[in-house]
Parts: C-alpha cells; structure tokens; sequence
C-alpha cells in the first residue's frame, strides 16, 4: 500500500459527459501528480500541482483540469468525454523537496475509466 | 518522439537466475532515473531509483547501472523469483529547479520469471 488513494476505482459514463476524479496524497505528501495509462501509449504525465499551485504540465488536454485543495487533495475533472478518453488514471504524490532530484513518486491504485 | 526507451515488450528468465532489464533514453537533461514495477490492476511500486551523479546502486537483489555516455540504464535481478513476474517501467526526470519533477516513462517490460 503506497499511501496514496484514489476515487472512484471504476467510472463508466458516456461521452459528452463530465467527472470528476480524486486523489489523497501521502501524509506530508506536497507534490500531486496525475497520469494517464492508455492501451497503446504507456504512462503518460499530465499535470503537476505542488502545495496548491500549479507546477508542471504535459500533454493534458484542454478539456481536462485539474486543482489540489488546501487540505493537498488533488482533482481531475475531465470534460466533453470521448471515447479515446477511456484510460486508466494515475495520481502519484511525492514530498516535492525544491532544489535536487530525488522526488521519488507513490502511486495510487488508479481510476480506470470507460467512456462509452 | 518517444525519449525512454523499453525496446524489449518481454522477458522471461528462470527462477534462481538473472533478469536483466534495459532502457535507453534519448533526453540529455534527464538526470533522475527510476524504475517501478507494476502488477495487473494495481498502480506502480517504486522500486529503485539512481542519480546521475552516481553509475550504480544497489538495494537488495535489484542493482541499477546508469551509464551516461550511452544513454542507457539496466536493470539486474539477481536471484529472480516467481514474485518479480510484472511490468516493469523505466522512468526518467530531469531537474527544473524548483519542486518540478515530471516523469517520463517507457512503455515496460514484462518480465516473467518460471519455476
């Protein structure tokens, strides 16, 4: 168990639609980050937040947002649903130590959505 | 443009006997290296990781060798057991400064390791 989790574990919806995705960091976790893992292109990043703010991003799209909570909670809100959508998404969290490189991340056990 | 590497998507070895996995990289300001294992329905476990600063490290039966002229990173299990059979990712960041430090991956490799 890494410590990190995530709701729902399953999401099956239609497309057009609109959810919400939720991750609780590690204990004394800063750094929020989300991934999405689809058939044919692995782990992909999408976005960053440290200690609320926005930090990195990736190849998010424009439908999709995402926001961390003063309590470090992070959500994805992925809108306008495609079928292409359907992945499984990953949220990580890390101490997010500035300066170095040694954020070693902790991964979630995943949401896998279904856009039908 | 994929920039990690897995060029191997299978590997299957016996049990008692070495697994080596590798990955290449093709960014020259990656300088933090992880690998993670992955077992089906489950989010990736950290495994080991190495810096560039460093050209190996070991923990336990896992050893990761960097060598940085070559772009190129291994991964060795020694002995392997049935309980290593996963996917196992390869992981790259560089370093922005900051608190920045997003990962690249490579696609995995599944290793399956036989009684």
């Amino acid at each position: 168990d890494s410590g990190v989790t995530q709701t729902p574990k399953h999401l099956i919806t239609a497309t057009g639609q609109r959810v919400t995705l939720r991750c609780s960091p590690r204990s004394g976790d800063l750094s929020v980050y989300w991934y999405q893992q689809s058939l044919d292109q692995g782990l992909q990043f999408l976005i960053q937040y440290y200690n609320g703010e926005e930090r990195a991003k990736g190849n998010i799209l424009e439908r999709f947002s995402a926001q961390q909570f003063p309590d470090l909670h992070s959500e994805l809100n992925l809108s306008s649903l495609e079928l292409g959508d359907s992945a499984l998404y990953f949220c990580a969290s890390g101490p997010g130590t500035s300066g170095g490189n040694t954020d070693t991340q902790y991964f979630g056990p995943g949401t896998r959505l279904t856009v039908l | 443009d994929q920039q990690v590497k897995q060029n191997s998507p299978s590997l299957s070895v016996q049990e008692g006997r070495i697994s080596i996995l590798n990955c290449d990289y093709t960014n020259s300001m990656f300088d933090y290296f992880l690998w993670y294992k992955k077992y089906p329905a489950e989010g990736p476990t950290f495994l080991i990781s190495i810096s560039s600063i460093k050209d190996k490290n070991e923990d336990g039966r896992f050893t990761v060798f960097l060598n940085k002229s070559a772009k190129h990173l291994s991964l060795h299990i020694v002995p392997s057991q049935p309980g290593d059979s996963a996917v196992y990712f390869c992981a790259a960041s560089p370093t922005y400064g900051g608190s920045n430090y997003k990962l690249t991956f490579g696609k995995g490799t599944l290793l399956t390791v036989n009684p």
